[in-house]
C-alpha cells in the first residue's frame, strides 16, 4: 500500500527547459511535504517543502506546487541544469500526531542534458 | 565537518553474522531515525528516536535493536543476518517532530551473502 506515489521512474529535459516532477499521495491526512535530492553514494538532500495551507513555494530555481483536492504535488525546475541530475524522491507527513514520519515515494530520476 | 555521518559505508558480510552500523550527528537535533532503502529504491522509516527515547517502531524483525547512547548516537544492531537484510541503510536527524527537512547521512550498503 505505497501512499506516496512517483509514477514516472524517469525524466530527461535539456538543459535551460523546465523539468516538472510529480508525486500523488492517497492519505488526506498528510499535510506537509518535502522533495529530496539524491546523487549516487550519498544521503538525499533536502531541497523544500511546502505545507498543506499553501498551494506554491518558491526557492530560487524550485517551485512546489500543491493541489489538495487532486492529492497532488509537483515540483517545478527552472532553468534546469546539468547539476540537477540526481534522483528526486516526494515525501509526505501527517502532523496529526507529530511523531515526524516521512512516507517517501519510489524516486524519479531527472537527467538535464547539456 | 559531516553533519551526520554513519560507518561503514559498504559491509558485506555472511548469512547468519550478527553486524552493527553506527550513527552520529554533530547537528544538535533532539531526532535521530534509521531508513531502509530497498532494491526497488522504496526509502522506508525503520526507527525514530527523540532524547534517546524509541517513537517509532515501523514492524521491524526484532533481529533489528536500535540504541541511542545520547542524542548523538544511534546505532543499528543486526542479529542473525539474512538474505533479504541486503539494502541500504540511511541514519538522519532533525530538529523536534521533524516535519521539517531531515539532515541524511551518506548510507550503509549492507550485502548479505
Amino acid at each position: 500500500d505505497q501512499q506516496v506515489k512517483q509514477n514516472s521512474p524517469s525524466l530527461s529535459v535539456q538543459e535551460g527547459r523546465i523539468s516538472i516532477l510529480n508525486c500523488d499521495y492517497t492519505n488526506s491526512m498528510f499535510d506537509y511535504f518535502l522533495w529530496y535530492k539524491k546523487y549516487p553514494a550519498e544521503g538525499p538532500t533536502f531541497l523544500i517543502s511546502i505545507s498543506s495551507i499553501k498551494d506554491k513555494n518558491e526557492d530560487g530555481r524550485f517551485t512546489v506546487f500543491l493541489n489538495k483536492s487532486a492529492k497532488h504535488l509537483s515540483l517545478h525546475i527552472v532553468p534546469s541544469q546539468p547539476g540537477d541530475s540526481a534522483v528526486y524522491f516526494c515525501a509526505a507527513s501527517g502532523l496529526t500526531g507529530n511523531t515526524g514520519k516521512l512516507i517517501f515515494g519510489q524516486g524519479t530520476t531527472l537527467q538535464v542534458k547539456p | 565537518d559531516t553533519a551526520v555521518s554513519q560507518t561503514p559505508k559498504y559491509l558485506v558480510t555472511q548469512m547468519g553474522n550478527d553486524k552493527s552500523i553506527k550513527c552520529e550527528q554533530n547537528l544538535g537535533h533532539d531526532t535521530m531515525y534509521w531508513y531502509k532503502q530497498d532494491s526497488k529504491k522504496f526509502l522506508k522509516i525503520m526507527f525514530s528516536y527523540n532524547n534517546k527515547e524509541l517513537i517509532i517502531n515501523e514492524t521491524v524483525p526484532n533481529r533489528f535493536s536500535p540504541k541511542s547512547p545520547d542524542k548523538a548516537h544511534l546505532n543499528l544492531h543486526i542479529n542473525s543476518l539474512e538474505l533479504g537484510d541486503s539494502a541500504v541503510y540511511f541514519c538522519a536527524s532533525s530538529q523536534g517532530r521533524g516535519s521539517d527537512g531531515y539532515t541524511f547521512g551518506s548510507g550503509t550498503r549492507l550485502t548479505v551473502v
